[in-house]
């Protein structure tokens, strides 16, 4: 199955920095690469994803980039606000035309963002 | 639409009883998604359907857990006998066609005794 590492595993940040969160799988075939955000209590939910035919992809303050030779994918946030203090997770996957895929979630990096 | 609906919210109960947790999922979806979410293991993938056939259940623990999905409103989880290491949150999730985005329930906190 899928392997995928997140580093780091925690991020603090002073508000207004940067933050960049890596993502690296292992199979190769993967062509999805989703960045979920969940707060304290709350669910997981989509923030931005790209798919293999594309290199970057960004949404205001956050970004995320491909590396498909080195099969790493990052999320970048510029200008971080409190609001982005979360558990921010990857789960690439290989959707197929009959079949979804399976996720394989990430363990998961704990972004702080201080005032 | 009211996005995906899990009940109950939250579970107590003792070990060795049985436990079903209910899912519906958004109207249109044809992939649900079931997970469990714990400090130690992270986010594990327990089973996935697609038109309510199961596709994968390899996530799943052992015998004591299984899922359902009469039709393409409603899921079941259910785990018989519960024990204490089953304490997690789970959360359902469903997603449209070729399964992107998955669009997640609030999530079942349980807590088994």
């Amino acid at each position: 199955g899928e392997n995928v590492e997140q580093h780091p595993s925690t991020l603090s940040v002073q508000e207004g920095d940067s933050a960049v969160i890596k993502c690296t799988y292992s199979d190769s075939a993967s062509n999805y690469f989703p960045w979920y955000k969940q707060e304290l209590g709350k669910r997981p939910q989509l923030i931005i994803d790209i798919r293999s035919n594309v290199g970057e992809k960004k949404d205001q303050r956050i970004a995320v980039t491909l590396n498909k030779t080195a099969k790493h994918f990052s999320l970048h946030i510029t200008e971080t606000q409190p609001e982005d203090s979360a558990v921010y997770f990857c789960a690439p996957k290989f959707l197929r035309n009959t079949n979804a895929g399976k996720s394989t979630f990430g363990d998961g990096t704990t972004l702080t963002v201080k005032p | 639409d009211a996005g995906v609906i899990q009940s109950p919210r939250h579970e107590v109960t003792e070990m060795g009883q049985e436990v079903t947790l209910r899912c519906k999922p958004i109207s249109g979806h044809d992939y649900l998604f079931w997970y469990r979410q714990t400090m130690m293991r992270g986010l594990e993938l327990l089973i996935y359907f697609n038109n309510n056939v199961p596709i994968d259940d390899s996530g799943m623990p052992e015998d004591r857990f299984s899922a359902k999905m009469p039709n393409a409103s409603f899921s079941t989880l259910k785990i018989q006998p519960s024990e204490p290491r089953d304490s997690a949150v789970y959360f359902c999730a469903s997603s449209l066609y070729g399964g992107d985005e998955q669009f997640f329930g609030p999530g079942t906190r349980l807590t088994v005794l």
